[in-house]
């Protein structure tokens, strides 16, 4: 069966430090793979996708940047974190072949200070 | 107007009640639709899963689409406290999200009494 990973769990950065979260997914090839952010009192906002090694997609500008390095890897980066940046980060990933949904890993709660 | 709208709750009930939670969204280019399960602190757990109008019931779970009114419905039967979370609807125009990826309600928040 396919699993999704992300790390760390949790998070606490200064303001203007560099960031990187990680995902990684078991037991299928080639999937397509999202980034999205979930702030309090909002809905989760897509801000990367991805269909293959070095193929990303980008839906919101803002100071983060993604890269796939391998096909299950999904990174997700910044180089000076804002206090906006704050929230709860997820990764998911679906299927390349069609009428399959998205599945969710548990998160990373990442908080600016 | 957002493009999908989702009563936030709390909606509160009896153990043993059935719940019926409801999204309505505007862009008529939405096929697929989802419902997630978010327990505190973790991500969304897909729930059901279907494509343009119609029923489809797993378990204790009946997810209804209506895209002639723009409007969907999950309902839990014989619900648990072990149901309390909050439940996102999602919904996209491609299979899997494609580029897109998914637009999402807000959630609501649910809360099964014991």
């Amino acid at each position: 069966s396919q699993t999704i990973h992300q790390w760390p769990a949790t998070l606490v950065q200064p303001v203007g430090s560099p960031l990187s979260l990680e995902c990684t997914v078991e037991g299928t090839s080639n999937p397509n793979l999202y980034w999205y952010r979930q702030a309090a009192g909002r809905g989760l906002q897509l801000l990367f996708y991805s269909v293959g090694i070095g193929q990303i997609s980008s839906e919101v500008p803002q100071n983060l940047s993604a890269s796939r390095p391998q096909d299950r890897q999904f990174i997700l980066s910044s180089k000076k974190l804002l206090l906006s940046d704050s929230g709860f980060y997820l990764c998911a990933w679906s299927p390349a072949n069609p009428n399959q949904p998205q599945h969710f890993g548990d998160g990373t709660r990442l908080s600016i200070l | 107007q957002k493009e999908v709208e989702q009563d936030p709750g709390p909606l509160s009930v009896p153990e043993g009640a059935i719940v019926s939670l409801n999204c309505t969204y505007s862009n008529s280019a939405f096929q697929y639709f989802m419902w997630y399960r978010q327990y505190s602190r973790k991500g969304p757990e897909l729930l059901m899963y279907t494509y343009s109008s119609g029923n489809k019931e797993d378990g204790r779970f009946t997810a209804q689409v209506d895209k002639s009114s723009k409007y969907i419905s999950l309902f839990i039967r014989d619900s648990q406290p072990s149901d309390s979370a909050t439940y996102l609807c999602a919904m996209s125009s491609y299979s899997g999200g494609g580029a897109d990826g998914l637009t999402f309600g807000k959630g609501t928040h649910l809360i099964i009494q014991p």
